[in-house]
């Protein structure tokens, strides 16, 4: 299995500033044949089902602020949040779909200092 | 616009079975992989089961395997989860989730169905 974890489990950050939250998979989700990178990002708020933010390790869902991005290949990821805003509030997963069984994070909380 | 709305959520006994469902519309279902995702309560999200389009191949977390199956019927556009030998630990959040790229992107989720396992 691919044992994803993240870092920090959990991150304070002033409104306006940069959140930066990192990933690493024990094996690289970058195959080859596509040059691609099996890797996602998803944002949980509470009470609320997980929505899909990044795929392709840097792809932006449709309708999600630029204002979140992703950059990476192979074994380490990073997800940033240019300009924090409040509704960003949330729980944070990266997830690799290279190979089942699929494999998240152990999420990262983020708050507003 | 995709929806998915779980079903068959509740209390259930140690030991005991569910069956979930997901009503899925706003999508040609039949051209989707879907998969079942849960969450326990202070825990992370778990992955626990796909299958593809047509209901050929599954795969299973191993926390699940030989007590949970999966299955759909895409003429009523549904995906189920029949949940056998239930354990407290089983206690979660449960989501369907639409598996787009690949089968395995979970690009589209339900509210969820919340599953009780105890006595």
């Amino acid at each position: 299995d691919i044992v994803m974890t993240q870092s920090p489990d959990s991150l304070a950050v002033s409104l306006g500033e940069r959140a930066t939250i990192n990933c690493k998979s024990s094996h690289s989700v970058l195959y080859s044949s596509n040059n691609k990178n099996y890797l996602a990002w998803y944002q949980q708020k509470p009470g609320q089902p997980p929505k899909l933010l990044i795929y392709w390790a840097s792809t932006r869902e449709s309708g999600v602020p630029d204002r979140f991005s992703g950059s990476g290949s192979g074994t380490d990821f990073t997800l940033t949040i240019s300009s924090l805003q409040a509704e960003d509030v949330a729980i944070y997963y990266c997830q690799q779909y290279y190979s089942t069984p699929l494999t998240f994070g152990q999420g990262t909380k983020l708050e507003i200092k | 616009e995709v929806q998915l709305v779980e079903s068959g959520g509740g209390l259930v006994q140690p030991g005991g079975s569910l069956r979930l469902s997901c009503a899925a519309s706003g999508l040609t279902f039949s051209s989707y992989a879907m998969n079942w995702v849960r969450r326990a309560p202070g825990k992370g999200l778990e992955w626990l089961s796909y299958i593809s389009n047509s209901g050929s191949g599954t795969h299973y977390a191993d926390s699940v395997k030989g007590r949970f199956t999966i299955s759909r019927d895409n003429a009523k556009n549904s995906l189920f989860l029949q949940m056998n030998s239930l354990r407290a630990e089983d206690t979660a959040i449960y989501y369907c989730a639409r598996g787009g790229v690949s089968g395995y992107l979970l690009d589209s989720w339900g509210q969820g169905t919340l599953v009780t396992v105890s006595s």
